[in-house]
């Protein structure tokens, strides 16, 4: 069982729609992120947040708008979606400490994306 | 470009012999690597890491190896086992926010397929 959860497991919503999604985990981790996998392709970051602030941004387009309203939850904002934005979006978390070496992320099983 | 590769879409190994698969990489900046696992309709489960001041680093049936020089490494398991079919992803970061918040690039990964 994973310990990052990611609601709604399948998403479809048309071009005009407002929808989020969300992550949620209870492992202390401090830092979060955003990954977005089309298929037969890997995963590909869009967003990292550490101690609730936006640290990476890869050039992801506005229609999707992150948020971190506490340490626990992630969120996703998605507003006037393409068509090719259709993919599995995958939440990770991990411990972020300064001056140490890296950890590994833990991923949740993702949010299927459907755009009509 | 493709910073980490994964030249093998699949392999194909019998139950109870040893499974290889290799990644390598081109960006000199990556200095954690990790192997991740994922079935269909999951999100990718963390099997085991290395950083870039060890060669080598096991966990119970899994070894991951790194050779620097030649910006490679590769994921041992030993003996394969049937649920160990499943598509392997190697991945790495470059240590750039100077703590653990770090993204991730995946390679495309290999289909492991363990015959009985």
């Amino acid at each position: 069982d994973t310990e990052v959860t990611q609601t709604p497991k399948h998403l479809v919503m048309g071009m005009t729609n407002k929808k989020s999604l969300k992550c949620e985990q209870h492992m202390g981790h401090r830092a979060m992120y955003w990954y977005k996998q089309k298929a037969k392709k890997p995963p590909e970051l869009m967003f990292v947040y550490s101690y609730e602030k936006l640290s990476i941004n890869e050039s992801v387009p506005s229609r999707f708008s992150p948020e971190c309203p506490n340490s626990s939850l992630l969120n996703l904002h998605l507003h006037a979606l393409q068509p090719e934005d259709s993919a599995l979006y995958l939440c990770a978390s991990s411990q972020d400490e300064t001056g140490e070496w890296s950890q590994p992320q833990h991923f949740g099983d993702g949010t299927r994306l459907s755009i009509l | 470009d493709q910073q980490v590769k994964q030249n093998s879409p699949s392999l194909s190994v019998q139950e109870g012999r040893i499974s290889i698969l290799n990644c390598d990489y081109t960006n000199s900046m990556f200095d954690y690597f990790l192997w991740y696992k994922k079935y269909p309709a999951e999100g990718p489960t963390f099997l085991i890491s290395i950083s870039s001041i060890k060669d080598k680093n096991e966990d119970g049936r899994f070894t991951v190896f790194l050779n620097k020089s030649a910006k490679h490494l590769s994921l041992h398991i030993v003996p394969s086992q049937p649920g160990d079919s499943a598509v392997y992803f190697c991945a790495a970061s470059d240590g750039t926010s100077g703590g653990g918040a770090d993204g991730l690039t995946f390679g495309k990964g290999t289909h492991l397929i363990i015959q009985p």
